[in-house]
């Protein structure tokens, strides 16, 4: 059974620059949850996925955006990087079916460096 | 203001020692979940706790969650060199989706 993926693992771009990162979720998951993770912090909730829309968004920046596509993965998109948007990118997989427990799992993250 | 505040940030041990890490917060929370991070790695869950008093217990790891839902510990018992890791609590508040809010977490290294 596959956990969740993330691809790339690593990226570096220049400020200024956009940047496309993807995940696939767990089997049986529905719902997709990104957040970043600054060194030494613990992750911030950026927005989650669920039939395709975007139905909660953390205090980020409309620079950030996302899609996700009918086989439940996800792409995050940060346009005109800057130098602070360096972090580590998690994605989290889910289930509407969960109910109140609802548990997230998480992907092996992208690295992403901005020069 | 970080909502879950975590304690201590930062802990090192010896082999076979106890430690306790705290999980606090002044809001309610309808679950609280703890994951366990390796350096470059995405977080991987060890429980999810829901009820008010609850315990569970994952080998040498107790997990509690406060009777009014505000506050987490986490128990090691005899901890050992693969303990190590960076230990965040999570939680989930009521009428607030799917977010989850975590902790700034918690650096645990245990030494041989």
């Amino acid at each position: 059974d596959a956990g969740v993926t993330q691809s790339p693992t690593h990226l570096i771009k220049t400020r200024g620059q956009q940047v496309t990162l993807r995940c696939s979720p767990k089997s049986g998951h529905d719902t997709v949850s990104w957040y970043q993770q600054a060194l030494g912090q613990g992750p911030q909730f950026i927005f989650q996925y669920y039939e395709e829309e975007e139905r909660q968004r953390g205090n980020f920046p409309d620079r950030f955006s996302g899609h996700q596509f009918p086989n439940y993965s996800s792409e995050l998109n940060v346009n005109a990087l800057l130098l602070g948007d360096s972090a580590l990118y998690l994605c989290a997989s889910s289930s509407r079916g969960g109910g109140s427990i609802y548990e997230q799992y998480f992907g092996p993250g992208t690295r992403l460096t901005v020069t | 203001t970080q909502l879950l505040e975590q304690s201590p940030q930062f802990l090192s041990i010896q082999e076979g020692e106890n430690l306790t890490v705290y999980c606090n917060s002044s809001s309610v929370f309808s679950s609280l979940q703890w994951y366990r991070q390796e350096p470059g790695e995405g977080p991987v869950l060890l429980v999810t706790v829901v009820t008010g008093g609850e315990v569970k217990k994952l080998k040498r790891l107790t997990f509690q969650f406060g009777d009014a839902r505000k506050d987490s510990s986490l128990h090691i018992t005899a901890a050992q060199p693969g303990d190590t890791g960076l230990y965040l609590c999570a939680g989930r508040r009521e009428y607030q989706g799917g977010k989850l809010i975590f902790g700034q977490g918690t650096e645990l290294s245990v030494k041989p």
